[in-house]
């Protein structure tokens, strides 16, 4: 099966500050690369999704990046604010089994006002 | 937009009881997920249905069953319970044809006593 890694487990920045979430993964036949958002209480959230065949994907302040030699992934979010304080997870599916999703450890991301 | 629907959002019950947790997926949903989520960890998957047949099957103990009625609504049954068992479950839903993402619901709290 696919093996997800995500850093850092927590990360800490000031608002405005960029943040970047990186995540591996072990199967050259993952070709989908969700990231999600998790605030107390709720459930994960899709922000940003990438398939395979797209190196870069951008929505507003949240961006992702693919590079399937490194077979990594990135989420990058810039000028943050308090309100992406949350627990991030990212995510890989594989091309033969799309009933299955392989989800990374999680980053809590604390943005200090 | 129609969002996955969990019921009830908190259950508590002691030892040994059995419990029902219900999940109502996004009209047009085909696939249902069941996943654990324990403080501070990522979503463990368990189980999964598409078009109301078993579809994979995750780290569901066999105290648990679930099944995925004709209307799309699945329904995850919890006997024996033990004090482990405490913990967010999320149901998730999806397209299989179109191959779309996952969506969580808000999920369902449960505490043992």
């Amino acid at each position: 099966g696919e093996n997800v890694e995500q850093h850092p487990s927590t990360l800490s920045v000031q608002e405005g500050d960029s943040a970047v979430i990186k995540c591996t993964y072990s199967d050259s036949a993952s070709n989908y690369f969700p990231w999600y958002k998790q605030e107390l209480g709720k459930g994960p959230q899709l922000i940003i999704d990438i398939r395979s065949n797209v190196g870069e994907k951008k929505d507003q302040r949240i961006a992702v990046t693919l590079n399937k030699t490194a077979k990594h992934f990135s989420l990058h979010i810039t000028e943050t604010q308090p309100e992406d304080s949350a627990v991030y997870f990212c995510a890989a599916r594989l091309v033969y089994n799309f009933n299955k999703f392989y989800f990374g450890s999680g980053t809590k991301l604390n943005v200090k006002p | 937009a129609a969002g996955v629907i969990q019921s009830p959002r908190h259950l508590i019950k002691e030892k040994r009881e059995t419990a029902t947790l219900k999940c109502y997926p996004i009209p047009r949903h085909d696939t249902v997920y069941w996943y654990q989520q324990g403080p501070g960890q990522d979503p463990q998957f368990l189980i999964s249905f598409y078009e109301k047949m078993q579809s994979d099957k995750g780290s569901i103990p066999d105290r648990f069953s679930a099944q995925q009625f004709s209307d799309y609504h699945s329904e995850l049954n919890m006997s024996s319970l033990e004090l482990g068992d405490s913990a967010l479950y999320f149901c998730a839903s999806s397209s299989e044809g179109q191959r779309s993402p996952l969506h969580f619901g808000n999920g369902t709290r449960l505490t043992v006593t």
